[in-house]
């Protein structure tokens, strides 16, 4: 089956410093997505990505999807106390199912 | 315009009793998703399903679980005889018709078994 292979697993940082992660995949994807997770929520989408070579912003937040297309990386930029969470990446291949990483738990010491 | 609602979002049974979580989808979202999440991991798909028909359940246990989406009312994930080994957070998804990759989660159900 798919899978999702997600790197760092967590990471400590210093408020205003950037942070990187990516995902690999046995298997190609058609859809790229990364979620943020809090404690006791669901998770929430921060950005998708449709086709390959994308770079995609949100405000702090750029992800791209690999040329490849089993591959992905999310940046944070000047991270920021609330950044703290656990952000999976998520691929969606030939059915509508996600397929998640294991996630990456990101703590930012003020 | 509310998300995605689950109830009850925490949830305790004994080994051998049955637990019934419910979604109810975004409006105007028709196709939902239903996920495990055991501690430290990410999610795990276990089926999907549109209003009346399961489309795909690929990932439900062969045994105990079972899920509909009616025709009225939200979805139900339905495990029968609970194991402790079913412990788990589960969460739903719901989508749009046409923009089926764009999934938006509910808070979950923090399921227990004593």
């Amino acid at each position: 089956g798919q899978q999702l292979n997600q790197s760092p697993q967590s990471m400590f940082i210093q408020e205003g410093e950037d942070v990187s992660m990516n995902c690999t995949s046995s298997s190609i994807f058609n859809t790229w997505l990364w979620y943020k997770q809090e404690p006791g929520e669901g998770p929430v989408l921060l950005i998708a990505l449709y086709k390959a070579g994308e770079l995609t912003s949100n405000g702090r937040l750029t992800a791209q999807f690999g040329i490849t297309r089993k591959d992905s990386f999310l940046n944070i930029s000047a991270s920021i106390p609330s950044d703290v969470g656990i952000y999976f990446c998520a691929g969606q291949g030939g059915s509508e199912k996600l397929v998640f990483g294991k996630g990456m738990k990101l703590t930012v010491n003020p | 315009n509310a998300g995605v609602m689950q109830n009850p979002r925490h949830l305790v049974r004994r080994r051998g009793q049955e637990a019934r979580l419910r979604c109810s989808p975004m409006k105007g979202h028709s196709h939902v998703y239903w996920y495990r999440q055991l501690p430290e991991e990410g999610l795990k798909f276990m089926v999907y399903l549109q209003k009346e028909n399961i489309i795909d359940e690929s990932g439900m246990p062969k045994e105990r679980f079972s899920a509909e989406f009616p025709k009225e009312g939200p979805s139900i994930l339905r495990i029968q005889q609970v194991v402790r080994g079913d412990s788990a957070a589960y969460f739903c998804a719901s989508s749009q018709i046409g923009t089926l990759d764009i999934q938006y989660f509910g808070a979950g159900t923090r399921l227990s078994v004593l």
